[in-house]
């Protein structure tokens, strides 16, 4: 079982440019979260999918952030445009309902330059 | 005042000491989670917990229900165990439970 698989595992790009990140959850997890990971601190939820439906999207800043499961597996979050303050690391989870099996990927880090 | 709070902040052992981070948290929950971070960003999950002890290798979580609080305890430690190790928790949010992180603790253990 390979877990959680992110990518890119690092990505610079300059302001103003969008960027996207990919994140293939553990196999039967209909649950799937994005996470923004600011230095320093712990992760923030930015939408929890339930197969291909968006549950919980109230912390995705909607003006530039973007994200889709379209067939309830894989997942792609989309920043557009990507600001200075965008750079962190985006941790995708994945788990059965009820957060049984809660498993993280190796996250992706952003900077934004 | 975060709903899920680590003590302490930083921590710096010695080779071979024994090493207790606290987590404590201000709400019902439905279970407690122990993440362990290398720097580069990828998280483990060390333990899913929702009541007792659990153990793996020197690797020792507790959870108390009713004080509202968790510890993590590492026996023996060793230079590798260094990283920032979270404690999230499913807090209840009236018609759910949602896993809030506390902010992590920063372990260095010196050789």
């Amino acid at each position: 079982e390979a877990g959680v698989v992110q990518s890119p595992r690092y990505k610079i790009i300059e302001k103003k440019q969008p960027v996207a990140f990919w994140c293939n959850p553990i196999s039967g997890h209909n649950t799937l979260y994005w996470y923004r990971q600011n230095l320093g601190q712990g992760p923030e939820l930015l939408i929890r999918y339930e197969n291909e439906e968006a549950v919980d999207d109230s912390q995705l800043p909607k003006d530039r952030f973007s994200a889709e499961r379209l067939k309830g597996v894989d997942s792609t979050l989309k920043i557009q445009p990507a600001e200075l303050g965008d750079s962190a690391v985006y941790l995708c989870a994945s788990s059965f309902p009820g957060g049984i099996d809660y498993t993280f990927g190796s996250g992706t880090r952003l900077t934004v330059v | 005042k975060n709903e899920v709070e680590q003590s302490p902040q930083n921590l710096t052992a010695q080779e071979g000491e024994f090493i207790t981070i606290n987590c404590s948290y201000s709400v019902g929950i439905s279970a407690l989670h122990w993440l362990q971070q290398h720097p580069g960003g990828g998280i483990v999950s060390l333990f899913m917990l929702s009541s007792g002890k659990k153990k793996h290798g020197r690797l020792i979580a507790t959870i108390n229900i009713q004080e509202k609080h968790s510890s993590l305890h590492i026996t023996a430690s060793h230079p590798r165990d260094s990283a920032v190790y979270i404690c999230a928790a499913f807090l209840w949010r009236g018609s759910n439970y949602k896993l809030t992180f506390g902010k992590g603790t920063l372990l260095t253990v010196n050789p």
